[in-house]
């Protein structure tokens, strides 16, 4: 079946450096990823829409500057969290669509990465 | 914009049926997804059902869909501990658009 492979699982930094966490799709080619935050025991938000070869899409209220993403090639995406502060620590998951032409099957999800800045 | 809400807690016994309620405002929803996210983990697909359906059995899972009080449910047989987990239901129209998910309800199986 269609994986997304995400890494690091689980990453611990200091306030003011740079985070970069790699979503890759590995059997099957995602133009389009979806970067997600979980707060504790809350459900998902989309933090961005990231297309390959071309610029995210950012939901309302979450800073570009703050979390890069690029979208080099079909099988990469990349958040990177800059300048992370202690409110950025989070679970955060990417997903992709798995098939162009049939929704049904859902979007695949990556294992998340929980970070922490202290 | 859209919304999916969902009831935060259902605790059964091992062997009895789960039924997890899911409501939500977007009428124009084309799939609705389950799925079932461990803790720590990222989130695995149940089962989806398309907007035209009114049921779906796979299994253990049976998901009820009324279109009409925009209302979503899903029925797992037989509850193991190992279903412990938070099920989010999700929402999505057609074309590359983004999941909605529910706020997620977590089931506690006990013995």
């Amino acid at each position: 079946g269609a994986v997304v492979s995400q890494h690091p699982s689980r990453v611990i930094c200091k306030s003011g450096t740079s985070v970069k966490i790699e979503c890759r799709s590995l059997d099957f080619q995602a133009t389009t990823m979806f970067w997600y935050r979980q707060f504790p025991k809350q459900s998902l938000m989309l933090m961005a829409t990231s297309n390959e070869g071309s610029k995210a899409t950012y939901e309302q209220g979450v800073e570009k500057d703050k979390f890069l993403i690029n979208h080099a090639s079909l099988t990469l995406s990349t958040l990177t969290v800059t300048s992370a502060h202690p409110e950025d620590s989070s679970f955060y998951i990417c997903s992709a669509n798995v098939g162009s032409s049939d929704f049904s099957l859902g979007y695949t999800f990556g294992s998340g990465t929980r970070l922490t800045v202290v | 914009g859209e919304d999916v809400e969902q009831s935060l807690f259902l605790s059964v016994r091992e062997g009895d049926s789960s039924v997890i309620n899911c409501t939500y405002t977007d009428s124009s929803s084309t799939y609705l997804y389950w799925y079932k996210q461990e803790p720590g983990a990222g989130l695995q697909l149940l089962t989806y059902i398309f907007s035209n359906m009114d049921m779906k059995q796979d299994q253990r899972l049976t998901v009820l869909l009324n279109k009409k009080d925009k209302h979503l449910s899903l029925r797992i047989a037989d509850t193991q501990t190992g279903d412990s987990a938070i099920y989010f239901c999700a929402e999505s129209n057609t074309g590359f658009q983004k999941l909605v998910f529910g706020t997620g309800t977590r089931l506690l199986v006990s013995p």
